[in-house]
């Protein structure tokens, strides 16, 4: 699976739009992107995931690029039950595990 | 609420001794896998089952076993325990049929492990 790249950590104030960027620039054509959070000590929760088309549901949006190097998830209207680690993961569909890297801790403020 | 059911959610064990954690995935899902997240290690991946077959195996430590049964459900068993072992480990389920679009992974909430 392709290696993701993610800062290790970003503010966001309450209300607010908070952006989360991964690069991916390793990623293969059959390799999903999904993006994972886990708020303190809990188990990690899916978000959303995509192939190549941007992606909407009622937790998040996930813009990819053009050239599937680099993606956005936009959490639209971030609260306080948002902080937590947000990981970045890119795998093929059939794939095994996930593989984690170390994410990045959002911590939003009021 | 994922569906991935993990017991016990809290166990407290001594070194040299053996624990057995259990797992229960979605309903319907033929995957089940095994993470460990210690303070200062992330989410390593452990062990990956399909319909009762071991399919993928990652940082397992040669003292720790898993199995599926035929119900689906699963199970970690962890041996000569030592102080290191003391961790979160979290069961997950996918469906791996090619009805999810994604076949997406989903988590239980772990089943926290402390070695004294």
């Amino acid at each position: 699976d392709a290696k993701t790249t993610q800062p290790p950590s970003m503010d966001c104030a309450e209300g607010r739009a908070a952006n989360l960027p991964c690069n991916h620039s390793t990623i293969s054509g059959n390799e999903y992107v999904y993006w994972y959070r886990q708020i303190h000590s809990q188990g990690p929760q899916y978000i959303i995931h995509g192939l190549k088309n941007n992606e909407t549901n009622e937790m998040a949006s996930l813009i990819i690029t053009e050239d599937r190097k680099s993606s956005t998830l936009i959490l639209p209207h971030a609260t306080l039950r948002d902080t937590a680690v947000y990981y970045c993961i890119v795998r093929v569909w059939s794939g095994y595990a996930l593989n984690f890297g170390k994410g990045t801790s959002l911590l939003v403020t009021p | 609420d994922s569906g991935v059911t993990q017991t016990p959610k809290h166990l407290i064990t001594a070194t040299g001794q053996r624990v057995t954690l259990r797992c229960s995935p979605r309903s319907g899902d033929l995957s089940v896998y095994w993470y460990q997240q210690s303070l200062d290690q992330g989410l390593q991946f452990l062990i990956q089952y399909y319909n009762g077959e071991e399919r993928a195996k990652g940082n397992i430590l040669e003292r720790f076993s898993a199995q599926q049964f035929p119900d689906l459900h699963s199970e970690l068993n962890l041996s000569s325990l030592e102080l290191g072992d003391s961790a979160l480990y979290f069961c997950a389920s996918s469906d791996g049929q090619g009805r999810d679009s994604g076949n997406t992974i989903y988590f239980g909430e772990g089943s926290w492990l402390t070695v004294v």
